[in-house]
């Protein structure tokens, strides 16, 4: 159980473009889905928390007008990188806390999106 | 001071070796401690959640908290070379999101 599904896996595609990604979890249902960044050999990065129905949470030094977080249902959030360019380029995991939105419930993630911005 | 501390490695181990697995943190605020493992291009994949001081056991794994130390481990018994990966640390308080240590690249030579 617990499972996170993340969509698509890799992207390429040239600065300028906007590029979106979809988290899913496909059993069971996430009031709260959170959206990371992994540059290499560095620790995963909190960048916002997306409540269903609600505004998202971002980090300090997210910008929230370049990625757009949507979270429509209760097993779907996605994340869009507008305008994406060369330093956008990372490794972005989305996760999903089972239950209803404790703190103490542990997070579950996606395999992860390589962005990859030319 | 960074706020979640784990050393990087490589650590390389036989196999059949007794692995342990270490973070530090500085916040007092952390209650709920996690272990994560990664594999390369893949995310992390939960093996052990914690929230009081003490030992906690599944399998191989064993996960020991020290919250007056603020310093917490994995232990992996009998390891083997499928249990090569990223081992990340990773811990909740007050905020909602997770605050993960760099993790340490285990190395098990078979």
């Amino acid at each position: 159980g617990a499972v996170v599904s993340q969509h698509p896996s890799r992207v390429i595609c040239k600065s300028g473009t906007s590029v979106k990604i979809e988290c899913r979890s496909l059993d069971f249902q996430a009031t709260t889905m959170f959206w990371y960044r992994q540059f290499p050999k560095q620790s995963l990065m909190l960048m916002a928390t997306s409540n269903e129905g609600s505004k998202a949470t971002y980090e300090q030094g997210v910008e929230k007008d370049k990625f757009l977080i949507n979270h429509a249902s209760l097993t779907l959030s996605t994340l869009t990188v507008t305008s994406a360019h060369p330093e956008d380029s990372s490794f972005y995991i989305c996760s999903a806390r089972v239950g209803t939105g404790l703190r103490n419930q542990p997070q579950h993630f996606g395999d992860g999106t390589r962005l990859s911005i030319l | 001071q960074k706020e979640v501390e784990q050393d990087p490695g490589p650590l390389s181990v036989p196999e059949g070796a007794i692995v342990s697995l270490n973070c530090t943190y500085s916040n007092s605020a952390f209650q709920y401690f996690m272990w994560y493992r990664q594999y390369s291009r893949k995310g992390p994949e939960l093996l052990m959640y914690t929230y009081s001081s003490g030992n906690k056991e599944d399998g191989r794994f064993t996960a020991q908290v020290d919250k007056s130390s603020k310093y917490i481990s994995l232990f992996i018994r009998d390891s083997q070379p499928s249990d090569s990966a990223t081992y990340l640390c990773a811990m909740v308080g007050g905020a909602d999101g997770l605050t993960f240590g760099k993790g340490t690249h285990l190395i098990i030579q078979p």
